[in-house]
């Protein structure tokens, strides 16, 4: 049984075209996150859900737009993809963002590549 | 903010031991985690500290001192499959935000 799950897994697309990834858990967690691992593999926030309502938004370009429709999803559009925007994107979830011992599990992540 | 450090590579030999440090800054801590993460694959957890010790679950252990801002992980009886990158996480503050070093990459050699 998959827990954390995001298509697609590979995505190649062209300089200015817009995306989206897609995420959902099916582990009844309450809070996602969004992810962004470059090619020095550094792991760093993007966007952070809980129960439909945004709790985490790092510097991120407004070119990014999350939407979760409800909280087992969490959905990440990207509009004018750049270069830069090439890394692949990981989807997180835990059971809430209250703090308290809260592992967070990974989905197998989408790896974008923009040319 | 947060500054977190990790070494970047080390090797070792297969049925050794191997510790592999962390050390952090932050203004508000509340827990460190430590994940694995094996080439193209997601990451996963193995560990949480939020107090000073050690815990300990199976080959793995880790050790947190908080006074020092240090975390190290132990790896024990290394196997092959114990290559991968390792990453140490610090959470900050009463939410779940977690900001990760930029990991350490493990090879571990007959």
């Amino acid at each position: 049984d998959t827990a954390v799950s995001q298509t697609p897994k590979y995505l190649v697309t062209q300089m200015g075209n817009d995306k989206s990834i897609k995420c959902e858990q099916n582990l009844g967690h309450d809070t996602m996150y969004w992810y962004k691992q470059d090619s020095k593999k550094f792991l760093k926030i993007m966007f952070s859900y809980n129960n439909k309502e945004l709790i985490i938004n790092e510097t991120v370009p407004n070119r990014f737009s999350p939407k979760s429709p409800d909280k087992a999803h969490l959905n990440l559009h990207i509009n004018s993809l750049e270069l830069g925007d090439s890394a692949v994107y990981f989807c997180a979830s835990s059971q809430d963002s209250s703090g308290g011992w809260l592992e967070q599990y990974f989905g197998p992540g989408t790896r974008l590549t923009v040319t | 903010g947060q500054n977190i450090d990790q070494p970047t590579e080390m090797t070792a030999t297969e049925g050794a031991i191997v510790q592999i440090n962390c050390t952090y800054q932050t203004s508000g801590f509340n827990g460190l985690f430590w994940y694995q993460q094996h080439a193209g694959e997601a990451p996963t957890f193995l560990s949480y500290n939020v107090l000073d010790g050690l815990e300990e679950k199976g080959r793995f252990s880790s050790f947190l001192s908080r006074s020092k801002g240090y975390s190290y992980l132990l790896l024990k009886e290394l196997q092959m499959k114990d290559s991968a990158s390792y990453l140490c996480a610090v959470r900050d503050g009463g939410g779940n935000k977690l900001t990760f070093g930029t990991g350490t990459q493990l090879k571990v050699e007959l």
